[in-house]
């Protein structure tokens, strides 16, 4: 089972670059979600889809844009990257209603020099 | 102001023996609070949940207690296993998102 899939794993960008990152899950969960983890930071949220067509954002937006493109994926973007958004990024889904409980997918890493 | 407060940011204990770990927050309108684990170069898994209207939930090794009068809850582990090394976060669930405590990392020593 594929669940919650991102795209790249890895990434480093030059600061200034733009770059997207991609998610996808096939549990046909109505939200989605962007989490960035930050040592000694926990897992902070970066914006979120309750449902499909809506977005809302998170305790950490600046910097980003989302796009919720169907009820599948789910992309993040980062338009012109600085040193300060490099972290590891999560994608997450879930049908909010049952248990509360979201998937992750397995992280993209994403370095900025 | 971080709703959700792990304040040990490490926990070692031996194999066997019981691991707990605390998490305090700071707002009562919430629906759900969720444990997840995370090892190394992974998505964070779930654990566990409580909901508002109980006091106490047990899944085999795990038990979560919830104590709303203190606004703090914590994860049991029984008995402890090298396995369970791993970050755990607590996680408040309410308005279609999840927030994150900072983490704790377990270390289970054989």
């Amino acid at each position: 089972n594929a669940g919650v899939t991102q795209t790249p794993k890895f990434q480093v960008l030059k600061t200034g670059q733009s770059m997207t990152l991609q998610c996808a899950q096939d549990m046909n969960h109505n939200s989605m979600y962007w989490y960035r983890q930050d040592p000694g930071m926990g897992l902070r949220l970066i914006y979120y889809s309750a449902s499909e067509g809506t977005t809302d954002k998170g305790e950490v937006p600046n910097g980003y844009n989302v796009s919720r493109l169907n009820k599948r994926e789910f992309s993040l973007r980062l338009e012109s990257a600085a040193p300060s958004q490099t972290s590891v990024y999560f994608c997450a889904s879930s049908e909010w209603g049952s248990r509360e409980t979201i998937y992750f997918g397995e992280g993209s890493w994403l370095t900025v020099v | 102001d971080q709703q959700v407060k792990q304040n040990s940011p490490s926990l070692s204990v031996q194999e066997g023996r019981i691991s707990i770990l605390n998490c305090d927050y700071t707002n009562s309108m919430f629906d759900y609070f969720l444990w997840y684990k995370k090892y190394p170069a992974e998505g964070p898994t779930f654990l566990i949940s409580i909901s508002s209207i109980k006091d106490k939930n047990e899944d085999g090794r795990f038990t979560v207690f919830l104590n709303k009068s203190a606004k703090h809850l914590s994860l049991h582990i029984v008995p402890s296993q090298p396995g369970d090394s791993a970050v755990y976060f607590c996680a408040e669930g309410s308005n279609y998102k999840l927030t994150f405590g900072k983490g704790t990392l377990l270390t289970v020593n054989p």
